[in-house]
């Protein structure tokens, strides 16, 4: 499974615009870049998967520029609410695949 | 979407003994998850679990240590067996979502053990 490398952690304020960018240089061909958001005392939850381009949601878009080594989960406009963390993961797609969590990237969001 | 319970949520445990800890998913899923999250960690996981098999650990997990049950598509259990304080962690479990969104995984709300 492709290694993944993301900040530590990310500070923002109320209302703006905010990028998480993911390193994984040894992405796989049939690879798709999945990401989770883990609330304290939760368990986390899929936010967005791509493969390539842009993909988005009512959350969040996902952009993967052309060589697919990188990543950008963009959250528009923030809020209190989207304090958390966000994990990166790469994984071939497939129904039997397990899912391996990196560090992860803790937001903070301010008033 | 899948809705998946834990039990129980908490536990306090002594060093030396064993806890059973319940993942009850409210509809029928091929493979279960187990993970481990210990404090301002990220998660480590620990097995997978496909019903009538064995399964199948991650290295630096044993199945002494950690005997899982899948007796059906809609349960599981894990083990903590002769814990110490370094057992003391988050367990959380997942499932597949359905077959329409690969990668995608439904988690539990955790078991947080404490051993002391």
């Amino acid at each position: 499974l492709a290694k993944t490398t993301q900040p530590i952690s990310m500070d923002s304020y109320e209302g703006q615009e905010v990028n998480i960018t993911c390193s994984h240089n040894n992405i796989a061909t049939n690879d798709y870049i999945t990401w989770y958001q883990q609330f304290p005392s939760q368990g986390p939850r899929f936010i967005i998967q791509g493969y390539k381009t842009k993909v988005t949601n009512e959350v969040a878009s996902l952009f993967i520029p052309a060589d697919r080594k990188s990543s950008t989960l963009s959250l528009p406009r923030v809020s209190l609410s989207d304090t958390a963390v966000y994990y990166c993961l790469v994984a071939p797609y497939s129904s039997a695949s397990k899912i391996i969590f990196g560090s992860g990237t803790r937001l903070s969001i301010r008033p | 979407s899948a809705v998946i319970s834990q039990k129980p949520s908490r536990d306090i445990c002594q060093r030396g003994t064993s806890l059973t800890i319940q993942c009850q998913v409210d509809s029928q899923v091929t493979m279960m998850f187990w993970y481990r999250q210990q404090p301002g960690q990220s998660l480590t996981l620990i097995a997978t679990a496909n019903q009538g098999s064995e399964a199948t650990y991650e290295s630096g997990f044993v199945i002494d240590k950690f005997p899982i049950s899948r007796p059906n598509l809609t349960f599981s259990t894990l083990t903590v067996s002769n814990m110490s304080p370094e057992d003391s962690s988050i367990y959380l479990c997942s499932v597949d979502a359905d077959q329409s969104s690969y990668n995608e995984q439904f988690f539990g709300p955790g078991t947080r053990l404490t051993v002391l």
